[in-house]
Order: structure tokens, then sequence, then C-alpha cells
């Protein structure tokens, strides 16, 4: 069984267009967040609840909404797709504050 | 911003220990060292975590300066299959949230 799961693994869609990711974990953990990796490769935190709780929101856009409808899913919704949204975004969770996180194999986000 | 700083790129022949140094000066009594690795375009993987005294586990062993300000990680037998960028993370206990830098690139060579 996959411990982190997300769909679509591909997502090609128009500018303007709305859209949703979602994640799903089956390890029993408390956390989860939301990473983009861009182009360059840089892996950047977005979100993070903590037991359906936003902890952790780092200054993206109000375009993107996370929503937990409960602690073991964390979905990704964008509105008004931009081309500077394209990227692979990465689901992941971990039982305590210094437990290891683990990683969804990511969804490949891809605005034209 | 990350407050780690590792090589760009290394090479390792298949077989032999990878050595991957990581340079943490700022480091506080509280944070703890992790590491993590990216194979090709897949989601990082966790590989080890210590505080202060060095650790070992199935994976690879990490070694920590007396004074905290270094690591290494040591992947004892490389293999081909450990090609993929490596992440050292310096991370509060206090937080919830990894700050990935741009980590080393690892090449193992046949």
């Amino acid at each position: 069984d996959t411990a982190v799961s997300q769909t679509p693994k591909y997502l090609v869609t128009q500018m303007g267009n709305d859209k949703s990711i979602k994640c799903e974990q089956n390890l029993g953990h408390d956390t989860m967040y939301w990473y983009k990796q861009d182009s360059k490769k840089f892996l950047k935190i977005m979100f993070s609840y903590n037991n359906k709780e936003l902890i952790i929101n780092e200054t993206v856009p109000n375009r993107f909404s996370p929503k937990s409808p409960d602690k073991a899913h964390l979905n990704l919704h964008i509105n008004s797709l931009e081309l500077g949204d394209s990227a692979v975004y990465f689901c992941a969770s971990s039982q305590e504050v210094i437990g290891d996180a683990f990683f969804g194999q990511g969804t490949r986000l891809t605005v034209v | 911003d990350a407050k780690t700083t590792q090589p760009t790129s290394m090479d390792c022949a298949e077989g032999r220990a990878a050595n991957l140094p990581c340079n943490h000066s700022t480091i506080s009594g509280n944070e703890y060292v992790y590491w993590y690795r990216q194979i090709h375009s897949q989601g990082p993987q966790y590989i080890i975590h210590g505080l202060k005294n060095n650790e070992t586990n199935e994976m690879a062993s990490l070694i920590i300066t007396e004074d905290r300000k270094s690591s290494t990680l040591i992947l004892p037998h490389a293999t081909l299959r450990d090609t993929a960028v490596y992440y050292c993370i310096v991370r509060d206990t206090g937080t919830y949230k990894y700050i990935f830098g741009t980590g080393t690139r690892l090449k193992v060579l046949a």
C-alpha cells in the first residue's frame, strides 16, 4: 500500500482554469504538508496542517486553498491557474514535530 | 532560507563509501540535522536524522562534529540506485516545516 498517495500524477490545463490535487495518507499521521518544486528544482513548503488545523501558510497566493476534511486527507485547490503555477507539487505527512516526513510521488502540473 | 551549505555535486565509484558533507555553522541547540534524498523526480525520501550523537540505520550513517557545525552522511557501499540529490536540513523541534536547500547531486559511477 502506498503510504502517501496523490492524484492525479499528471495534470495539464489551460490558464484561468480551476483544478484540485488530492492527497491521502494511510500512516495515521497528524501533520500533512504541501510542497512546490519549480523548474529549478527548489523545494518550498506551501502549507502545513496539524489535526485538520492550518499551522503554516508560506505567503502563498490566495488562489491556492488547502482543505483538510480529515487527518488523512489534505487537498489543494487552485483557482485561476497561471503559467507560473507549473511545477511539481508534493504532499507529505509526519507523525510528530521531529518525526521524519513521508512524501508522495508528486503531481506534475503544466499550465498552458 | 536554508541554514545549510552543501557541495553542488559529487561522484562516487560503485561499491565505495560515499561521504556527503554539510555545513550548518549557525545551528542552535534544539535543532536536528536531517538528511533526505530525491531520486530523479520522485518524492523526497527520508534517510536519517540526529541531534548530537552519531546515528546509523540500514541506509546510512550520520556523523555530527562535536561542535555540531557540520555533519557527514555516509553511504557505506554506494550502488547505482543511490544516484540522487541529497538534502541536508536543519530543523527546529518547534517548527513543522523542512526548509530544503539546493542539495548535493551524487552520481554513482559503474
